[in-house]
């Protein structure tokens, strides 16, 4: 079977910094993504890792460690605007549908 | 212009309706997604086009059943729906099938069965 696991709440304050995991096991390992979504909202792309390492975008960032099977999601000088759910999701091969972790519900206090 | 847009917002139908969901991107993409989503669940796979060809159905009930007109449009049928079918629909395009990691989503038709 395919899982990814993400914690499923977290609160943090503004201007802190919050990391966001996931781990999975899965049959295959093409690629990492994380998408953000508001209350009512769409999903939103955020980032995207293939190999080990750290991608920063702005006030977001996210690691991979393909031999650990683990990613996480990292955002910097938290807003109130970040209180959403995250998502991270494995696409098990090329072209492979996108599994999506159960969510992590971020919510961020004044 | 980098926007799905989905058609209705909204929609409320009874058991017995026939209705459509309508998805437009015009970023020419040439793989487009249909999923489901209940509240506080990740999203769930139900179809993928891919250059207009149904490419995958995650064995969905034939209740639901998808088409795409052209490059540019996906539509969704739906009849004879049941009420655990109540849920937010969302569209999704990708470059293509193989650049999926990146899916540009709308903002969904929330559906209500009756």
């Amino acid at each position: 079977g395919q899982s990814l696991e993400q914690p499923s709440e977290v609160t943090a304050v503004e201007g802190a910094i919050v990391q966001i995991n996931c781990t999975y096991q899965t049959s295959g390992f093409y690629g990492l993504s994380w998408y953000q979504q508001h209350d009512g909202g769409a999903p939103t792309f955020l980032s995207y890792n293939a190999l080990d390492g750290l991608e920063e975008t702005g006030r977001f960032s996210s690691f991979l460690s393909r031999s650990d099977s683990y990613g996480y999601l990292l955002l910097q000088e938290l807003q109130m605007k970040d209180s959403a759910s995250y998502f991270c999701a494995v696409r098990v091969y090329q072209g492979g549908k996108l599994i999506f972790g159960q969510g992590t519900e971020l919510s961020v206090k004044p | 212009d980098t926007e799905v847009t989905q058609t209705p917002k909204h929609l409320v139908m009874g058991m017995t309706n026939k209705k459509s969901l309508k998805c437009e991107q015009h970023m020419g993409h040439r793989a487009m997604y249909w999923y489901k989503q209940k509240a506080k669940k990740p999203p769930e796979l139900m179809f993928v086009y891919s250059y207009e060809k149904l490419s995958i159905n995650e064995s969905v009930p034939s209740r639901f059943s998808p088409e795409c007109p052209n490059s540019s449009l996906l539509n969704l049928h739906l009849h004879a729906l049941q009420p655990e079918d109540s849920a937010l629909y969302l569209c999704a395009s990708s470059l293509s099938r193989e650049s999926n990691e990146k899916l540009f989503f709308g903002s969904g038709t929330q559906l209500s069965v009756l």
